[in-house]
């Protein structure tokens, strides 16, 4: 089981916007971070502090974090974008992840 | 450009040890700015965090894995170990060496993302 809950999945079309979510009590003035992997590959840190993202990755993505429920937007999702996506916080110099959200790109 | 690398036994007996290397390139553990961690992921599921260490040697500890687990760095050679004793099936996981950056709340340093990965390695635990 997991502190961090994530849908398992969300379906898309090319073009629409993706929301992902990740809730939980620990939420509350914590920071988020969330991590893209697309198939056999690493993890990618794609946003970090709730909302900043780290160079090199696009525009599109985009994040926030309110009360018990942080979500990652992805606009104008492209195929490149299917992959799985987790979200990331520190409890007591403790890493959490959740458990992970299936994005389908089609 | 920094990049982590792991190596290790692909294949552990059950009861034995499991010993994974991650060795830094383009960048000096030591340069006090980041934490080095692992991070596993067993088949078909999520991301489990192991731990982290720092260049002086401090470390933090998932607490499930305390009693079998040790962290340690060689800063002489730009490296940092996992040794996971008494391993079970259940440790069977690709296993990834990461950075971990740290910011500043005042004073006071606080963890923050993993920001670059290895490739990843992946570890059976079999007979």
């Amino acid at each position: 089981s997991y502190d961090l809950t994530q849908p398992p999945s969300l379906s898309v079309s090319p073009g629409q916007t993706a929301s992902i979510t990740c809730s939980g009590n620990i939420l509350h003035d914590k920071f988020v971070c969330w991590y893209q992997q697309k198939a056999g590959q690493s993890p990618v840190l794609v946003i970090y502090h709730d909302s900043k993202r780290p160079s090199g990755i696009p525009e599109r993505f985009s994040g926030s974090n309110s009360g018990n429920t942080a979500t990652l937007t992805i606009s104008v999702t492209q195929a490149m974008d299917e992959a799985d996506y987790y979200c990331q916080v520190w409890d007591s110099s403790t890493a959490l992840f959740g458990g992970g959200t299936k994005l389908t790109v089609l | 450009q920094v990049q982590l690398q792991e190596s290790g036994p692909g294949l552990v007996k059950p009861s034995q040890t499991l010993s994974l290397t991650c060795t830094v390139s383009g960048a000096s553990i030591s340069s006090g700015n980041y934490y080095w961690s692992w991070i596993r992921q067993p088949p078909g599921k999520g991301l489990e965090w192991i731990g982290d260490i720092y260049y002086s040697g401090s470390t933090y500890y998932k607490t499930s894995l305390i009693s079998r687990l040790k962290i340690s760095v060689d800063t002489s050679r730009n490296q940092f170990s996992l040794k996971l004793n008494s391993v079970t099936a259940a440790d069977t996981a690709v296993y990834y060496c990461a950075r971990m950056v740290y910011y500043y709340d005042g004073n006071i340093p606080l963890p923050d993302a993993f920001d670059i990965w290895g490739q990843g390695t992946k570890v059976t635990v079999s007979s």
